[in-house]
Parts: C-alpha cells; sequence; structure tokens
C-alpha cells in the first residue's frame, strides 16, 4: 500500500536558517503530493502540493519538487521566521478520497 | 466565516462509557473524514463519507461508528471506549472535486482512562 516516510524530529534552527524536511514515498501509480503544517493548537492546513513529476509546489517561501525518479517531495525555505515554528505532514494521494500522511515533522525556530 | 467545528476540545472519560465527538462544517462540503493523530504515526483515516448516508471505513475503523444524517454534521462514536483510543482527532472536510484540499477542524483531545 502507499507510504510516506519523513525525517524525525524535532529540527531546532535559528532565525533566517535554512529548512530543509525530507520526505519519500511509495505508492502504486502516479501519486498527487501534498504538505500540510499544524500550528500550535490547530488543525492541519495545506501549505503546497504538486501533482505531477517535476513540478514544484511553493506558498509562503516554501517549496517541493515532485522528483519520481527518487519518489521525494523534500519541503525548503530559504530563510524561516519563528512564526514557522509548527509540525509539518507530506501526504500523498493516488487516486479517490484518500491521503496517506506522514509520521509528521515538529520544527522549531528560535530568534 | 468558512470553518469546521468540533466539540468537545477536549475530553476524559472512562474505560466503557459511550461518547460523541461532534463535527460541522460551514462550507456545504460533500466529503467529510475523521483522523487520529499520534506521535510518530501521522494522521490515520478513521471513517469518511463522500455525502448524505454514505460512509465507509478508513484504515483504522475498529472501535468507532459515525453517521451522517445531515451534509454538514458528521458525528464520531465510541460505543465503549478503550485507552488505546486516547489520541486527538480531527475532522476534516472537503469537495469532492478538490478532495486533497481538505479544511481541519482545531481537533479534540481524548483520554480514556
Amino acid at each position: 500500500g502507499d507510504s510516506v516516510t519523513q525525517m524525525e524530529g524535532p529540527v531546532t534552527l535559528s532565525e533566517e536558517a535554512f529548512l530543509t524536511i525530507n520526505c519519500t514515498y511509495t505508492a502504486t501509480g502516479y501519486p498527487s503530493l501534498f504538505w500540510y503544517v499544524q500550528y500550535p493548537g490547530e488543525g492541519l492546513q495545506l501549505l503546497l502540493k504538486a501533482t505531477k513529476a517535476d513540478d514544484k509546489g511553493s506558498n509562503k517561501g516554501f517549496e517541493a519538487t515532485y522528483r519520481k525518479e527518487t519518489t521525494s517531495f523534500h519541503l525548503e525555505k530559504g530563510s524561516v521566521q519563528v512564526s514557522d515554528s509548527a509540525v509539518y505532514f507530506c501526504a500523498l494521494s493516488s487516486g479517490g478520497n484518500k491521503l496517506t500522511f506522514g509520521g509528521g515533522t515538529r520544527v522549531l525556530v528560535k530568534p | 466565516e468558512a470553518q469546521v467545528t468540533q466539540n468537545p476540545r477536549y475530553l476524559i472519560t472512562v474505560t466503557g462509557k459511550k461518547l460523541t465527538v461532534t463535527c460541522s462544517q460551514n462550507m456545504n462540503h460533500e466529503y467529510m473524514s475523521w483522523y487520529r493523530q499520534d506521535p510518530g504515526l501521522g494522521l490515520r483515516q478513521i471513517y469518511y463519507s463522500m455525502n448524505v448516508e454514505v460512509t465507509d471505513k478508513g484504515d483504522v475503523p475498529e472501535g468507532y461508528k459515525v453517521s451522517r444524517k445531515e451534509k454538514r454534521n458528521f458525528p464520531l462514536i465510541l460505543e465503549s471506549p478503550s485507552p488505546n483510543q486516547t489520541s486527538l482527532y480531527f475532522c476534516a472536510s472537503s469537495t469532492t472535486g478538490t478532495y486533497y484540499e481538505q479544511y481541519f477542524g482545531p481537533g479534540t483531545r481524548l483520554t480514556v482512562t
């Protein structure tokens, strides 16, 4: 079945540092890929998406590129802020209405 | 304001005492879903509903029931809660056309002793 593997956290960074969160997946066919973000005390929000190979999703300074050859969808941001402290989830959908989530990566940005 | 609401936000209960967690959305979404979130396991889908009176099992449905009598509401029922159902629960909704862009409620933290 489908699965998503993310790097374990927590990831602790200083403000303005570069952030990378690794995500790899196993799926049948050609899934769509997503990053969701969960701020403290809130539900998840869709951050960005990519629906086919080589697509780059971007939002709020975050980017991720759909790499079919390495089955990866790593999340990056060039200069993080304290407000980026959150839990980030990589997810995929192989079709239908089902989303498969990774375990989540907690990011803590210190001033 | 478009939103998904859940009640209660926090609940401590004892083994075997039936409980219901309510979920309501005001966006006229067809699709609704329940997830549980456990450390290191991400979110796992419990049940989902494609529309009124249409529900189906997700990955971890054991010990849970749902109903969809109205489009806006999708309650989660635990008939006989057990300690292994202690978790953080999220309700989500979306249109069937953009199912991946799910709108999540704020979560319900359930503790079963």
